[in-house]
């Protein structure tokens, strides 16, 4: 069946890196976009950004421009999210999920399971 | 960006009621918006897209309508497995942002 599966739990320090992996199967991996989300923790949901694996091609959410970078592995089916310069408003889980193009509307259709992440000295 | 503010923020309900959750826009997206819904613990589900397209296997009791800026998710005869926090999306143009969350609860 369709699924993504995310890397595990991080715990970093204040200012480090973090990448984060997103493993696709049952289907197409270069067919559909992937977009990274985030949820702090008791918080709503965040857009971070969204990558298509067919091209490369990125667009990133304003607040993190210079510090995130998505890349993908075409022939593993995964996705990474890099974060880097964390600070404790960067905890939070974050997701992958499979886009979903029609009529000119996107949704997010298949998500993976999250993958908390953790900044503190 | 545009802000999607929904309410309310909580509501309580019982098994068979029917609720509405609305959300607004503070701009328009036309039809470009959609409804997560929450589990704790879990990633979100799609419910409907483009406003009132009900995704595949999501049970009939939800509906969705609107267009512009003003929309609202509608569940009929709640059942249990449905208390949960729903969100609304739009997808009109980057960042995509989404709602605060409802959080539907058991009266």
């Amino acid at each position: 069946q369709v699924q993504l599966v995310q890397s595990g739990a991080e715990v970093k320090k204040p200012g480090a890196s973090v990448k984060i992996s997103c493993k696709a199967s049952g289907y197409t991996f270069t067919r559909y976009g992937i977009t990274w989300l985030r949820q702090a923790p008791g918080q709503g949901l965040e857009w971070v950004g969204w990558i298509s694996p067919l091209n490369g091609n990125t667009n990133y959410a304003p607040k993190f421009q210079g510090r995130l970078s998505m890349t993908t592995d075409t022939p593993a089916s995964t996705a990474y999210m890099e974060l880097r310069s964390l600070t404790s408003d960067d905890m939070a889980i974050y997701f992958c999920a499979r886009d979903y193009y029609g009529s000119g509307n996107y949704y997010f259709e298949i998500w993976g399971q999250g993958t908390l992440l953790t900044v503190s000295s | 960006d545009i802000q999607m503010t929904q309410s309310p923020s909580s509501l309580s309900a019982s098994v068979g009621d029917r609720v509405t959750i609305t959300c607004r826009a503070s701009q328009s997206i036309s039809a470009y918006l959609n409804w997560y819904q929450q589990k704790p613990g879990k990633a979100p589900k799609v419910l409907i897209y483009s406003a009132s397209n009900l995704y595949s296997g999501v049970p009939s009791r939800f509906s969705g309508s609107g267009s512009g800026t003003d929309f609202t998710l509608t569940i009929n005869s709640l059942q249990p497995e449905d208390f949960a926090t729903y969100y609304c999306q739009q997808s009109n143009r980057t960042p995509y942002t989404f709602g605060q969350g409802t959080k539907l609860e058991i009266k």
